[in-house]
């Protein structure tokens, strides 16, 4: 039933690792995305993806990178994390590029809490 | 470029009024509001796609001045439930972005 899933909801690893965390939605969207959440609440946008196109926010490190095997699944991967990674990290999905549809309000998945040590 | 929020926090007590503001420097096709609990993700609350629009559910509305560039949510006869940070989203106006960027949350506490 669950709309957009995220795994793992907890996630705690050292510095230098590389981890991923998966998402995946069941709403029939063309568009997902994650968010970052630091510790004062800012929701920050790091990627949207639809079929077509991959707009990633300048301001992330390449050490990140959506992978998207098909279009309900939006998977992040995080390469040689480091301390300033902690967060909670959203993923969403919205029926954004249906415009016959006026009320495309995003779903967000329940969070991923990355927590590195 | 990311809208600006106010107030950044209010406190009600039950059955108060708050307008939590939200505006923007640029021109918007869109703003969307969420609220968020503690510990949760965001639920969207409403859409405002047209200049002059106002939408509302219960008792939680919202208005869109595209002119000035603003949006406004109105929570009126305050519930406990209404507790939490409420977010509000921009699309700017131009092609391809498909993103909302998000402003830096209103706190709303009520009390009983």
């Amino acid at each position: 039933d669950t709309a957009v899933s995220q795994t793992p909801k907890y996630l705690v690893t050292q510095m230098g690792n590389d981890k991923s965390i998966k998402c995946e939605q069941n709403l029939g969207h063309d568009t997902m995305y994650w968010y970052k959440q630091d510790s004062k609440k800012f929701l920050k946008i790091m990627f949207s993806y639809n079929n077509k196109e991959l707009i990633i926010n300048e301001t992330v490190p390449n050490r990140f990178s959506p992978k998207s095997p098909d279009k309900a699944h939006l998977n992040l991967h995080i390469n040689s994390l480091e301390l300033g990674d902690s967060a909670v990290y959203f993923c969403a999905s919205s029926p954004f590029l249906d415009r016959e549809v006026t009320d495309y309000g995003y779903t967000f998945g329940s969070g991923t809490r990355l927590t590195v040590v | 470029q990311q809208p600006v929020q106010s107030p950044q926090a209010v406190i009600l007590r039950e059955g108060e009024d708050a307008v939590i503001n939200c505006s923007s420097s640029k021109a918007l096709y869109s703003v969307h509001w969420y609220r968020q609990k503690h510990g949760e993700a965001p639920v969207f609350l409403m859409i405002l796609l047209k200049g002059g629009e106002q939408k509302g559910h219960e008792k939680i509305s919202a208005s869109f001045n595209e002119k000035k560039q603003q949006s406004s949510l109105y929570l009126t006869a305050s519930q406990l439930s209404y507790s939490g940070t409420y977010f509000c989203g921009t699309e700017g106006v131009g092609a391809g972005s498909y993103q909302l960027t998000f402003g830096k949350g209103t706190k709303l506490s009520v009390i009983p």
